[in-house]
């Protein structure tokens, strides 16, 4: 079946430092997505990815959809106490078909 | 606008007691639904999808059973609860007329399975 790595597990970052995390996939990809999760809260979406070579912002998160249709990133840029939470990026292979989800990254910020 | 609500919030059940989490939509229409579950600091794993009443595609053969009786309605159950069935359980919604599936998630029920 279909896999996500998601890369970094976690990360430790001090306040104001930039953030980057990706995701690498087997299989090609249609749509990647992109959702945070603070705890005991449920995952929101922060950035969504139709085409190849795509970036997209969303304030102080950039995101790109991958060349090869297999792999994603995320950046946050200079980084605030209220970015901690767990990152996942997700990926849908064709139209009504499930998405995939990678194992998140875990953002700590030291302020 | 759209919502999902999921309740309850939190439970806590005895091994080998009933389970019914339910989910409802509001402000769309013919939604797909999902169920997920998230173990403590692991990632989402997809339990169940409906595309429309009625229909339930099943991810995981467990001791776990999903219904969606009304159009904007899923629910969760098991007739048995089993230790392992302890977690976070998300319910998401998305549209069905796009070709687009971003999914949106409600709060999320904490489940403890003692």
């Amino acid at each position: 079946g279909q896999q996500l790595n998601q890369s970094p597990q976690s990360m430790f970052i001090q306040e104001g430092e930039d953030v980057s995390m990706n995701c690498t996939s087997s299989s090609i990809f249609n749509t990647w997505l992109w959702y945070k999760q603070d705890p005991g809260e449920g995952p929101v979406l922060l950035i969504a990815l139709y085409k190849a070579g795509e970036l997209t912002s969303n304030g102080r998160l950039t995101a790109q959809f991958g060349i090869t249709r297999k792999d994603s990133f995320l950046n946050i840029s200079a980084s605030i106490p209220s970015d901690v939470g767990i990152y996942f990026c997700a990926g849908q292979y064709g139209s009504n078909t499930p998405l995939v989800f990678g194992k998140g990254t875990r953002l700590s910020v030291i302020a | 606008s759209q919502t999902i609500h999921q309740w309850p919030a939190t439970l806590v059940q005895p091994v080998g007691s009933p389970l019914s989490l339910e989910c409802t939509v509001e402000g769309t229409s013919n939604p797909n639904l999902y169920w997920y579950r998230q173990a403590a600091g692991r990632g989402l794993q997809l339990l169940f999808y409906s595309v429309g009443i009625g229909q339930i595609s099943s991810e995981v053969p467990q001791n776990l059973s999903a219904s969606r009786p009304q159009d904007r309605q899923f629910i969760l159950s098991s007739k048995k609860l089993l230790l392992s069935d302890s977690g976070f359980y998300l319910c998401a919604w998305s549209t069905s007329s796009s070709s687009y599936n971003e999914q949106f998630f409600g709060p999320g029920t904490r489940l403890t399975v003692l």
